[in-house]
């Protein structure tokens, strides 16, 4: 049912960069909705991470990015530590489905 | 941050009506620089956003196809509070609900209630 499409996992060393991807199309990043990503720990509310893009909420740390480009968008994490394990999701707006998007979720694995 | 705290059953029978409501502490239903949205999650359909309801000079409701005949999200100034109500449920239904504050200004939502698993089962 999503509209967003992620890769189901990434993983990495400590201290090594995780980069996820979010594809979407015209009619949601394409057209120019912002993209944000949320952090989810299993069992709790996802939390927000990156909004407008690339913007950071005060307290998120700066090892989160975020960018866009056409139709997609993407989420480095630099310096993996342990406690990035977690399910990361994009987000956007659809102007076909008239409401928000979610992606399929990713699932960041620290070796 | 706002913080917005759930409540509801967690158990509805099919073709019965789900009802949740979230209280809201940190900001006002009322508030022009926010909407105020139920969103569910589920492992079959992932994050869905369900609908929103907000305050600009007058109250507005926006749904999702998906749901929209059997959906009612309602604002009550009264007690700072907005409740769900979904009808005519089936197992597909069975999910963590979750209700959260979209900042207008950040074009985010950046408050999350605790959220409430509903199963549908009889």
């Amino acid at each position: 049912q999503s509209v967003l499409t992620q890769p189901p996992s990434v993983s990495g060393a400590p201290g090594q960069r995780a980069t996820i991807s979010c594809t979407g199309s015209s009619s949601n990043i394409g057209a120019g909705y912002d993209v944000v990503w949320y952090q989810q720990i299993p069992g709790t509310a996802p939390k927000l991470l990156i909004y407008h893009n690339d913007n950071r909420p005060s307290g998120v740390p700066d090892r989160f990015s975020g960018s866009k480009s056409g139709t997609s968008a993407s989420l480095a994490i630099t310096g993996l530590q342990a406690e990035d394990e977690a399910d990361y999701y994009c987000q956007s707006y659809d102007s076909s489905l008239s409401g928000y998007v979610f992606g399929t979720g990713t699932k960041v694995t620290v070796l | 941050q706002a913080q917005l705290q759930q409540s509801g059953p967690g158990l509805v029978q099919p073709s019965q009506t789900l009802s949740l409501t979230c209280a809201i502490s940190g900001d006002s239903v009322s508030s022009n620089g926010a909407t105020w949205n139920w969103i569910r999650q589920s492992p079959s359909r992932g994050l869905e956003w369900l609908g929103r309801t907000y305050y600009k000079s007058n109250w507005y409701n926006d749904y999702a196809i998906s749901v929209k005949s059997r959906i009612t999200i309602n604002p009550d100034p009264s007690k700072n509070q907005f409740s769900l109500q979904l009808n005519s449920v089936t197992p597909e239904d069975t999910a963590v609900y979750y209700c959260a504050r979209l900042h207008i200004a950040m074009a985010s939502f950046d408050s999350w209630g605790q959220g409430t698993l509903v199963t549908v089962s009889s």
